[in-house]
């Protein structure tokens, strides 16, 4: 058990640009949340897989942002065009039979 | 919808001292109750959990009783190091919603020698 790896841990990007962020969870989960925190708050739901299956989005996830889980595996989250509200912690975490979330050490995005 | 609501922080306290952190809940049905920590530098970790009303949950000396009457899950422990010192937030699972978590805003927990 290697745990929930998240990369990059940091990505500084300026307004308009895309960018990609990454999770590998750990190896025999089949169930796959992201969530976004921002300063001084608790962790938001964005998205839910099971397997390479999206099977809830929530509405805080714009038509700007994107989420794949190819080969029900590791997970990309895409956001184009971003926005300095974007600026956040992004969250991954997997979830094995016991039904607990594993959360990985996160990526700091922040838009200049 | 489900909502989660925590003491505010920052709560400071000298070593051994007793610490209460509130958490009020609420949810429809019968969610899952948790409590994460947050270590500087860090990523959450899950503390402890309770599954239904009256369970107590426990790990490390802390402890939170599942009260459905009340609707909340107070966080205590008994004696806090600085060890302690981290962000402690509360949460809920619904029974329902592919159980996703819904988090409290977090409170910053400072233990002084």
């Amino acid at each position: 058990d290697t745990g929930v790896s998240q990369d990059p841990r940091h990505k500084i990007t300026k307004r308009g640009q895309n960018v990609t962020f990454r999770c590998d969870p750990i190896s025999e989960h089949n169930r796959l949340y992201w969530y976004r925190q921002t300063l001084g708050q608790g962790p938001e739901f964005l998205t839910y897989f099971q397997n390479e299956a999206q099977l809830e989005k929530s509405r805080l996830l714009s038509d700007r942002f994107s989420a794949e889980r190819p080969k029900g595996s590791f997970s990309t989250l895409e956001i184009q065009r971003t926005e300095q509200g974007d600026s956040a912690m992004y969250l991954c975490a997997s979830v094995g039979r016991n039904n607990e979330q594993f959360f990985g050490p996160g990526t700091r995005l922040t838009v200049l | 919808g489900n909502s989660v609501t925590q003491m505010e922080g920052p709560v400071t306290l000298s070593e051994e001292a007793f610490l209460t952190i509130n958490c009020t809940y609420t949810a429809t049905g019968y969610p899952s109750l948790f409590w994460y920590v947050q270590y500087p530098g860090e990523g959450l970790q899950l503390l402890l959990k309770a599954t239904k009303a009256d369970d107590k949950g426990s790990n490390k000396g802390f402890e939170a009783t599942y009260r459905k009457e009340t609707t909340s899950f107070h966080l205590e422990k008994g004696s806090v190091q600085v060890s302690d010192s981290a962000v402690y937030f509360c949460a809920l699972s619904s029974s329902g919603g592919y159980n996703k978590l819904i988090f409290g805003a977090g409170t910053r927990l400072a233990v002084h020698p």
